[in-house]
């Protein structure tokens, strides 16, 4: 059974339109976040949701809006796409959210959703 | 803000040949994590291996291992019997005690040859 599971792997679409990519984990896991990796395959935090609650919100346009239902899915819904939003978003997810001495946590990574905005 | 280095966008290796891989960060703060992970052209991202700053001791997971210099803000990744299936990219990263937010290097592609 995948860990972290994204839908679809691959999202092809025209500028303007809106968009949504699924995520859901079966590790019971209380964590969850949305990367985005550029073409330089650099890797940046845009969101993290713990407990169904926004915890990190990085510098992302409103146009990107995470929806966290359950503890075990994180959606990503992108509004009036642009050009630059082609990337591969990953999703990933731990099982804790540090505490002021947290203990180490390791967050496991989906297979990411290539997203191409013509 | 902390920031991770990586100052090899690419290495190459021999089959069987050991590789050192490097990455250094900047913080003030004292409690933090280091890790290392893999993406190969699945895309997935694998976890490595992981340091606690407090630990002195290097992490070791089978042919990785790491040499963490706390003083030095140094976290290198040395690969030892390199096989075909080590090409990847290879991010370190970062994360702050009480913290989730990774913060990741720009990575290091790795090739092996046979």
């Amino acid at each position: 059974d995948t860990a972290v599971s994204q839908t679809p792997k691959y999202l092809v679409t025209q500028m303007g339109n809106d968009k949504s990519i699924k995520c859901e984990q079966n590790l019971g896991h209380d964590t969850m976040y949305w990367y985005k990796q550029d073409s330089k395959k650099f890797l940046k935090i845009m969101f993290s949701y713990n407990n169904k609650e926004l915890i990190i919100n990085e510098t992302v346009p409103n146009r990107f809006s995470p929806k966290s239902p359950d503890k075990a899915h994180l959606n990503l819904h992108i509004n009036s796409l642009e050009l630059g939003d082609s990337a591969v978003y990953f999703c990933a997810s731990s099982l804790l959210w540090g505490g002021p001495s947290s203990t180490t946590d390791t967050q496991y990574f989906g297979p990411g959703t290539r997203l191409t905005v013509l | 803000a902390q920031t991770v280095t990586q100052s090899q966008p690419e290495m190459s290796v021999q089959e069987a040949e050991t590789v050192t891989l490097s990455c250094t960060y900047d913080t003030s703060e004292s409690d933090y994590y280091l890790f290392w992970y893999k993406q190969p052209p699945s895309r997935q991202m694998i976890l490595v291996i992981r340091q606690e700053a407090y630990k002195q001791q290097n992490a070791t997971e089978n042919r990785f291992s790491v040499n963490f210099q706390k003083a030095a803000k140094s976290f290198s990744l040395k690969i030892s019997d390199s096989q075909l299936g080590d090409a990847a990219m290879y991010f370190c990263a970062y994360r702050e005690g009480g913290s989730e937010k990774l913060v990741f290097g720009k990575g290091t592609k790795l090739t092996v040859n046979p």
